[in-house]
């Protein structure tokens, strides 16, 4: 089955600086690669994904990054303010007895600190 | 984006009693959800795959006559933990999936308390 490795799992930075939280995965066939935040007490909130046809994504301070051949996948988030402080999860998403099942990561815990 | 909606938001129950959680997609229709399990400071684990109008696919070692999913319809998926005891105490979160698509939206999940 797929296995999804994430890291760093704790990642501290200050305001205005950038994140960058790295994934890696093991089944050449995963196709989609959603990322999740998710804030204390809550569930995990969808803030973008890509697919496996595109190599880059952005949405405004947020980015993804896709390399198929190494089978890795990146989050970067620039100009952090203290409210990107949460958790947060990538997934790959391959076709599995039928049904296309996503695996996530351990997770990442960023602080922001003003 | 999709809105997935969960009640109850935190139920404390009694060891022995049934607790039911219900999971709805409000703005689409989702043939398939997914209900998961959370501890603290840890990831999501995939309890069950609930496909409407048919049984769930529970993960290995997910007992299925402990946790009951229904999926009666396209919009509602149930999980009920029966005969609770403390070691039940977790969060648990339901999403559903936009078909075509394969994108996933969570709920704001349950909490359970098991005394």
């Amino acid at each position: 089955g797929e296995n999804v490795e994430q890291h760093p799992s704790t990642l501290s930075v200050q305001e205005g600086d950038s994140a960058v939280i790295k994934c890696t995965y093991s089944d050449s066939a995963s196709n989609y690669f959603p990322w999740y935040k998710q804030e204390l007490g809550k569930g995990p909130q969808l803030i973008i994904d890509i697919r496996s046809n595109v190599g880059e994504k952005k949405d405004q301070r947020i980015a993804v990054t896709l390399n198929k051949t190494a089978k890795h996948f990146s989050l970067h988030i620039t100009e952090t303010q203290p409210e990107d402080s949460a958790v947060y999860f990538c997934a790959a998403t391959a076709l599995s007895g039928g049904s296309y099942i996503p695996t996530f990561g351990r997770g990442t815990s960023l602080i922001v600190h003003p | 984006g999709a809105v997935v909606s969960q009640h109850p938001s935190r139920v404390i129950c009694k060891s022995g009693t049934s607790v039911k959680i219900e999971c709805r997609s409000l703005d689409f229709q989702a043939t398939t959800m997914f209900w998961y399990r959370q501890f603290p400071k840890q990831s999501l684990m995939l309890m069950a795959t609930s496909n409407e109008g048919s049984k769930a696919t529970y993960e290995q070692g997910v007992e299925k006559d402990k946790f009951l999913i229904n999926h009666a319809s396209l919009t509602l998926s149930t999980l009920t933990v029966t005969s609770a005891h403390p070691e039940d105490s977790s969060f648990y979160i339901c999403s559903a999936r936009v078909p075509v698509v394969e994108t996933q939206y969570f709920g704001p999940g349950t909490r359970l308390l098991v005394l």
